[in-house]
């Protein structure tokens, strides 16, 4: 089953604009990391943001993470058309490397 | 560095088949895990491999199996297909197993094996 649900499931924004998606789950975590998928093929790897981390920056990507509210949220800034893609949210604990996804976000950037 | 490689990359199955599914990882990788993608459930664990064992397995029934070579590369396999067995299969490597709070694991992904039951 899944760890949590993502926000929003769809966007549909212009070229420049930000991007933000949101990540709620459910138990204690080590990490939550963000990850891209075109067009159901392999994802890829974007950022980690390990628990006692509030903020990250990769780039045009800034990813918070409030360990109270158990949520995440990934910014894309000044986005461009190659980042249409879904865009997962993954929790690790302390088993391995299993990551369980949320539901994921389709994100749209119109030319 | 060559990436994590899925093969086949599509295929086709009858139900009552089954259907095996290989990977290679990253070399020097020597954990790899299987993710099942459908359009309902989402992104799934299916199981982790490490060092031709395995470490972790999601809530799949028994007919969902897999194995780890001495070279790392993995193979899952799923008998008695049934519809909705028809799924994305990703494989992903990783150098290791990370234990504990200071661990991080990042996975590389392969570009995944889509299966369809008919």
């Amino acid at each position: 089953s899944q760890q949590g649900e993502e926000d929003p499931q769809a966007l549909s924004i212009q070229e420049g604009e930000n991007a933000t998606m949101n990540c709620s789950y459910k138990t204690s975590i080590n990490n939550l990391q963000w990850y891209r998928q075109n067009s159901g093929r392999g994802l890829v790897h974007l950022i980690l943001i390990r628990s006692n981390e509030r903020e990250k920056h990769s780039g045009r990507l800034r990813v918070t993470l409030d360990t109270s509210k158990k949520s995440s949220s990934l910014l894309i800034t000044a986005s461009r058309a190659a980042d249409t893609a879904s865009y997962f949210c993954a929790t690790g604990g302390d088993a391995g490397n299993m990551l369980t996804f949320g539901g994921g976000t389709r994100l749209m950037v119109k030319p | 560095k060559a990436g994590v490689t899925q093969t086949p990359r599509y295929l086709i199955k009858t139900r009552g088949q089954q259907v095996t599914l290989s990977c290679s990882p990253i070399s020097g990788h020597r954990s790899v895990s299987w993710y099942q993608q459908t359009p309902g459930q989402g992104l799934q664990f299916l199981f982790e491999y490490f060092s031709e064992t395995q470490r972790n397995k999601g809530n799949f029934p028994g007919r969902f199996s897999g194995r780890q070579f001495s070279n790392s590369r993995s193979e899952m396999n799923v008998s008695t297909l049934e519809l909705g067995d028809s799924a994305l299969y990703l494989c992903a490597s990783s150098p290791r197993i990370i234990q504990g709070i200071s661990g991080a694991n990042v996975l590389t992904f392969g570009a995944g094996s889509r299966l369809t039951v008919l």
